[in-house]
């Protein structure tokens, strides 16, 4: 089983629409969870933190359920800019900070 | 902000010869650095751990022999791939700590292509 797990997509979606992302992970040791984009052939930037409590940005909306080992990713409002690769990443905390593990990532792609 | 550079961003090169790929820290001193590796269509994959001034933790079913990794400075680490052979070829991506343990933000290179024909 993969560590971080994520819906295989793609996601095609018109402009407006609103989508979301699954993700699962299987080590209860995981300090910190993020959501990463990543553009065809450039590297990945960060999207946003999750937290427990749940937290937005814009259009953005991520969770975290660690009873459930379960992170969501909600996009409202879909533009044509959101386009891309969505990887759920978790990262392992103490002396292995920084060791992050990838999801296969989520294709969304947004039409007119 | 804080900002991570990879050079080369693309090289093609002759099978069996050997590539160096630089990550730099710009603006911080990054005593982890950290090696991943994406073929086409997969997710990043995690190589290697750099640590500044000692040998760099390898991930199961990495080379260590084949992939050379140097972290020399706080601020420069560097991948070889040595005796290159087609399958390679990669997207290579290195990231960097801005610092405090559990707290500090990652950042990513820019990524460095490598086509080994």
């Amino acid at each position: 089983r993969k560590e971080v797990e994520q819906d295989p997509g793609p996601f095609n979606v018109p402009e407006g629409a609103t989508v979301a992302f699954n993700c699962t992970y299987s080590n209860s040791a995981s300090q910190s969870f993020f959501w990463y984009r990543q553009d065809c052939r450039k590297e990945p930037k960060l999207l946003m933190s999750v937290y427990s409590s749940g937290n937005e940005d814009g259009r953005f909306t991520a969770q975290l359920n660690r009873a459930s080992q379960y992170i969501s990713l909600l996009i409202r409002d879909s533009k044509l800019s959101d386009s891309a690769t969505y990887l759920c990443v978790s990262n392992a905390g103490g002396t292995s900070y920084g060791k992050l593990t990838f999801g296969q990532g989520t294709i969304l792609t947004v039409h007119p | 902000g804080a900002v991570v550079s990879q050079h080369p961003s693309w090289v093609i090169c002759k099978s069996g010869t050997s590539v160096k790929i630089e990550c730099r820290s710009l603006d911080f001193q990054a005593t982890t650095m950290f090696w991943y590796r994406q073929f086409p269509k997969q997710s990043l994959m995690l190589m290697a751990t750099s640590n500044e001034g000692s040998k760099a933790t390898y991930e199961q079913g990495v080379e260590k022999d084949k992939f050379l990794i140097n972290h020399a400075s706080l601020t420069l680490s560097t991948l070889t791939v040595t005796s290159a052979h087609p399958e390679d070829s990669s997207f290579y991506i290195c990231s960097a700590s801005s610092g405090v343990p559990n707290t500090g933000e990652l950042f990513f290179g820019e990524g460095s292509r490598l086509t080994v024909l």
